[in-house]
């Protein structure tokens, strides 16, 4: 199994500000992901940042917008920048350590609630 | 990618059985089928995972017929503390990163 926590674990920011959202993981894993998750609504993956490659971004998701960092097999940063209210949502990274014995089982983190004003 | 369907939201009494049924007419040959749990303020955690017939765990059961374009996830006895956001996810298990469309998911709520 794999432990993760974020930081932070919710904000308020102004709109056309920048924030950064760290993601921890107490154990080495090479894939890792960052979702989005609208109130109510399903998860949307935004990226996988996998370590030592630069990020693959899904579909309605851009680098300038959402860049990544993946310095290490532990760690990760997703910024959200340039921020409108149509970006509050929760904010959550998952890994996939691969060693659960069942197949592409993700692990997550709690998330971080973003509210811009 | 399969596309997975399910029914938006589900009531059900506490020490009631409830099965969740998800469509994915599209799944692959080496696709396996795995729902994950969401409680509010929580990320998703893996509840079971299967290929075929049927599966069982200590908190569920999984039931997926011959042609699999289908699943059930049979929760025994709930409680209240089941209410939570059920999703089934379809993906090749041969490779790793390959299970990660989330469909809208089941919203469960028990009832006392």
């Amino acid at each position: 199994s794999a432990v993760i926590s974020q930081k932070p674990s919710r904000d308020i920011c102004q709109r056309g500000t920048s924030l950064t959202i760290q993601c921890q993981v107490d154990s080495q894993v090479t894939m890792m992901f960052w979702y989005r998750q609208q109130p109510g609504q399903s998860l949307t993956l935004i990226a996988t940042a996998n370590q030592g490659s630069e990020a693959t971004y899904e579909s309605g998701f851009v680098i300038d917008k959402f860049p990544i960092s993946r310095p290490n097999l532990t760690f990760s940063t997703l910024t959200v920048s340039n921020m409108s209210p149509e970006d509050s949502s929760i904010y959550l990274c998952s890994v996939e350590p691969g060693t659960s014995g069942r197949y592409n089982e993700q692990f997550f983190g709690p998330g971080t609630r973003l509210t811009v004003l | 990618l399969a596309k997975t369907t399910q029914p938006i939201s589900m009531d059900s009494y506490e020490g009631q059985e409830v099965n969740i049924t998800c469509s994915h007419n599209n799944i692959a040959t080496n696709d396996y089928i795995t729902w994950y749990q969401q409680f509010p303020s929580q990320g998703p955690r893996f509840i079971i995972q299967g290929y075929k017939t049927k599966v069982t765990n200590e908190v569920a059961s999984l039931f997926i017929p011959a042609d699999r374009k289908s699943s059930t996830l049979s929760l025994p006895r709930v409680s209240l503390s089941d209410t939570a956001v059920y999703y089934c996810l379809v993906g090749d298990g041969n490779n790793a990163g390959n299970m990660l469309t989330f469909g809208g998911g089941t919203r469960l709520m028990v009832k006392p």
